[in-house]
């Protein structure tokens, strides 16, 4: 049980265009989503939560507006890149959450590659 | 405001010996903390997790970790590793007793098991 999935898991775009990214929760409703992006041997480093039904929360840094987090249901949360460009190359993972609870459950992550 | 320092970046061992994972937090409140395991291109397995009780936690994969109040500490060991070991590992806090879940991360140990 807590399967989460991402969707894609590569993608390869120009610079300026947008990409979507899809994080669901297959066998649990998840209350709470986490978006993570990682730079090659780095650790992860937190974007934004969201909560469903709620406009997420970005952490001090992050662009909002380039970095668009839809969570419309209990089992799905988007991340848009907006107008991407090749710095915001990068592994991009998910995790979620099943009610008030200290335990993430991360998806496989997406590698976004913008030429 | 919590932080992880992971004391190694890169541990190389052979198949069979032990090993120890080191990782020290720092945090003005009670946290809790986890091991993760992040294998090439794939998104982070829970290991193990500290919320209360024993100081000794018992993990999957044959992995222990140990919870010192007193050093700030929670290393990861095992007594004899396998090839398949082979992996990035993270550890990772969160502050008890709130509403925030937000995991904070180590840089992560490279740790690579030799025939």
């Amino acid at each position: 049980g807590a399967v989460v999935s991402q969707h894609p898991s590569w993608v390869i775009c120009k610079s300026g265009t947008s990409v979507k990214i899809e994080c669901r929760s297959l066998d649990f409703q998840a209350t709470t989503m986490f978006w993570y992006r990682q730079f090659p041997k780095q650790s992860l480093m937190l974007m934004a939560t969201s909560n469903e039904g709620s406009k997420a929360t970005y952490e001090q840094g992050v662009e909002k507006d380039k970095f668009l987090i839809n969570h419309a249901s209990l089992t799905l949360s988007t991340l848009t890149v907006t107008s991407a460009h090749p710095e915001d190359s990068s592994f991009y993972i998910c995790s979620a959450t099943s009610g008030p609870s200290y335990e993430q459950y991360f998806g496989p992550g997406t590698r976004l590659t913008v030429t | 405001a919590q932080s992880v320092t992971q004391l190694d970046s890169q541990v190389p061992v052979f198949e069979e010996a032990p090993v120890e994972l080191r990782c020290n937090y720092s945090s003005s409140v009670s946290v809790y903390l986890f091991w993760y395991v992040q294998y090439p291109n794939q998104g982070l397995q829970l290991l193990l997790k500290y919320l209360s009780g024993s100081t000794l936690v018992k993990g999957i994969n044959g992995f222990e970790a140990e919870f010192n109040k007193s050093q700030t500490s929670f290393h990861l060991r095992k007594p004899s590793v396998h090839i398949s070991d082979t992996a990035e590992y993270f550890c990772a806090v969160t502050p008890s007793g709130g509403s925030n879940y937000k995991l904070t991360f180590g840089k992560g140990t490279l740790l690579t098991v030799n025939p």
